[in-house]
Formats: structure tokens, sequence, C-alpha cells
């Protein structure tokens, strides 16, 4: 079974600087999708940024990108000029086309505080 | 607006007490699910439908139900509420399973 870890329960970042936090993730297959989604304090999932295993080149929008290496099975978050309305509960979710039961699988979340 | 609908948004019942959360999308979407959210835990799923009358479970369905009668409509039935089923839950819905899931705005449940 799929399993997403996400190392860090809590970070912060001062406002204006950069962030990055960590998203490992165990899997045997080769086509499936990562995700990023945002729960800020109204605790809406908000989707951030998703990557196609099948694309090498990293996504990014806006102020968020990532750094996704296949083999190293590594999904990192990268928020640029950090804002306070970006604290919030941060997931890392990763989806597979083949896997029926266990289609979306969540990590642990990280925290973000962003200090003024 | 295009949207995944739950209701209620908080609710405190006792133990014992059947209760039904109801989960609307208008997007014409395929593929529902249910997750509750505990701390350290992220979300985990309970069931998800493929389609209309087609049903299975995640990881976490014990004492929980689930239908799908129609393909907007995908309630979470709880025969007889525990404790330990205090927690956030979220109903999503997507087109397809290569897209993002988009979801409802929670259901804070409390049993006591």
């Amino acid at each position: 079974a799929q399993t997403v870890t996400q190392s860090q329960p809590e970070m912060s970042v001062q406002e204006a600087e950069t962030v990055t936090l960590s998203c490992t993730y165990d899997t045997s297959e080769s086509d499936y999708y990562l995700f990023w989604y945002k729960q800020p304090p109204s605790r809406q999932m908000i989707l951030v940024i998703r990557q196609e295993a099948y694309k090498q080149q990293n996504a990014t929008e806006n102020r968020f990108s990532v750094n996704f290496q296949k083999a190293a099975k590594s999904f990192s978050l990268k928020i640029s000029d950090s804002q306070l309305g970006d604290a919030a509960m941060y997931f890392c979710a990763y989806r597979s086309p083949d896997n029926y039961g266990q289609n979306f699988v969540f990590g642990p979340g990280t925290r973000l505080s962003v200090l003024p | 607006e295009a949207q995944v609908t739950q209701n209620p948004r908080y609710l405190i019942t006792v133990t014992g007490k059947k209760l039904t959360v109801t989960c609307s999308q208008n997007m014409n979407h395929e593929y529902m699910s249910w997750y509750r959210q505990d701390p350290g835990l992220g979300l985990r799923q309970i069931y998800y439908s493929m389609n209309v009358e087609v049903t299975d479970k995640g990881d976490v369905p014990e004492g929980y139900k689930v239908s799908r009668k129609e393909k907007r409509n995908f309630p979470l039935i709880l025969e007889s509420p525990s404790p330990n089923q205090t927690s956030l839950y979220f109903c999503a819905s997507s087109p397809n399973m290569n897209t993002e899931a988009f979801f409802g705005q929670g259901t804070r449940l409390t049993v006591v």
C-alpha cells in the first residue's frame, strides 16, 4: 500500500521569506499524481499545486513551486515571498489511477506559521 | 457555482443515536469519497464510490455506511455513533481518478 510521509509537523517562516515543506512517498507504481493541499483555519481544503509523475518538469503556480524527484520519491513544496495568508496546514497527497482501493492517500500534514 | 456541499457543518450527538451527514455535488462527477481527519493522521478514506450503486470500503470503514442512489448525492451514515468517531469529516468528488479532488466544507462531529 502506498504511504505518504511529511516529516515536519510544524514549521515557521518570516514574512517575505522562502520556506520548503518536505514530502516523501512510497509506491511501486510508475503512473501517479501528486498534490499539495492547503487547509486554512476555515477548514476548507484548497488545491495548491499538482504534479503528474510522467512529467519531468516541476510544476509552478505563482509563488508556489515543487521539487519533484521521482527516483527519490520526494515531492517538496517551496513557498516564495511568504505572506500572512499562507499560514495553514499543508497536506501532501498521492493519487493512483490504477489502485481503486487506496486511490487517494494523504500525509499527516505540516502546520505552517508565518511570522510578521 | 461548482461545489461540494456538506451538511451539517457542526454536529454534537450522543452515543448510539443514528445520524446522517449529507453530501451533494453539482459537477456531475463520477467519483465521490468520504474522509475523516484526525490530528497527526491526515485524511483517511472511509468509503468511496466509482458511480451510482457502486461503493467500496476505504481504509477506515468500520462503524460507517454509505449509499449512492443518485450521482450527485453520497450520504455518510453512522448507525450507532461512538466517541471514537469524533472527528472532522470531508466529502470529496472528482470527475475521474486522474485529477484533484474537490472537497466539501467539512463536518465537525462530536460524539459524547
